[in-house]
């Protein structure tokens, strides 16, 4: 079964305070790897999509990088406007079905 | 000129009752989805269609029927409303295999 798999569950950061957050797949036939933001009350919203192992891309304070197994979300200097819930998903199948994962909510200290 | 658009936006109603909730979305995708988001912010796909045509229908109870009149809009309706639910549902669309754009979800809550 597909599955994909974020840690840490929850994370805290200071302002400017740079960090990582992780996400493993376990996706057969994987079509591309997703990186969402939620913000309560408030549906996901697309950052970026990474389709081949070593791939990487950049939006501001965000850079997102893809391995055979994990992808991982940089945040270089967060702010508090950063703080919000990242979803993670992995899309499979010729109809494109996304696997997502818990998701890491995300709280930066002014 | 919101993208994807769902009503309503909350949904407070008695166990057993049948409700609808709507979508629609001005983006010109070709495919539309519906996802259950839990308690616990898990994120599940229940149904897909694209041109019309249900092409995912992951293991619902069949109390869930989809329906999808054009391109632009996807309905769901639920019948006899049970307590486990409750839980926001968000509609999403995009082009087959491009990232997919949610609506800001309707909030059910089962009495």
């Amino acid at each position: 079964e597909d599955q994909v798999t974020q840690s840490p569950e929850a994370l805290r950061l200071q302002e400017g305070e740079s960090s990582s957050l992780n996400c493993s797949y376990t996706v057969s036939g994987l079509r591309g790897l997703f990186w969402y933001r939620q913000d309560p009350g408030k549906g996901p919203e697309f950052l970026f999509t990474l389709y081949s192992a070593g791939e990487e891309k950049e939006k501001e304070r965000l850079k997102a990088t893809l391995t055979k197994k994990e992808s991982f979300l940089h945040i270089t200097a967060p702010k508090p406007e950063d703080s919000a819930t990242y979803l993670c998903a992995g899309s499979t199948g010729a109809n494109s079905k996304l696997t997502f994962g818990k998701g890491i909510t995300l709280s930066v200290r002014p | 000129d919101t993208a994807v658009s769902q009503t309503p936006k909350y949904l407070v109603t008695q166990m057993g009752n049948d409700k609808s909730i709507k979508c629609e979305q001005n983006l010109g995708h070709d495919t539309m989805y519906w996802y259950k988001q839990d308690s616990k912010k898990f994120l599940k796909i229940m149904f897909s269609y694209n041109n019309k045509e249900l092409i995912i229908n992951e293991t619902v109870p069949n109390r869930f029927s989809p329906k999808s009149p054009d391109k632009a809009h996807l309905n769901l309706h639920i019948n006899s409303l049970e307590l486990g639910d409750s839980a926001v549902y968000f509609c999403a669309s995009s082009l087959r295999g491009q990232p997919q754009h949610f609506g800001d979800g309707t909030r059910l809550s089962i009495l």
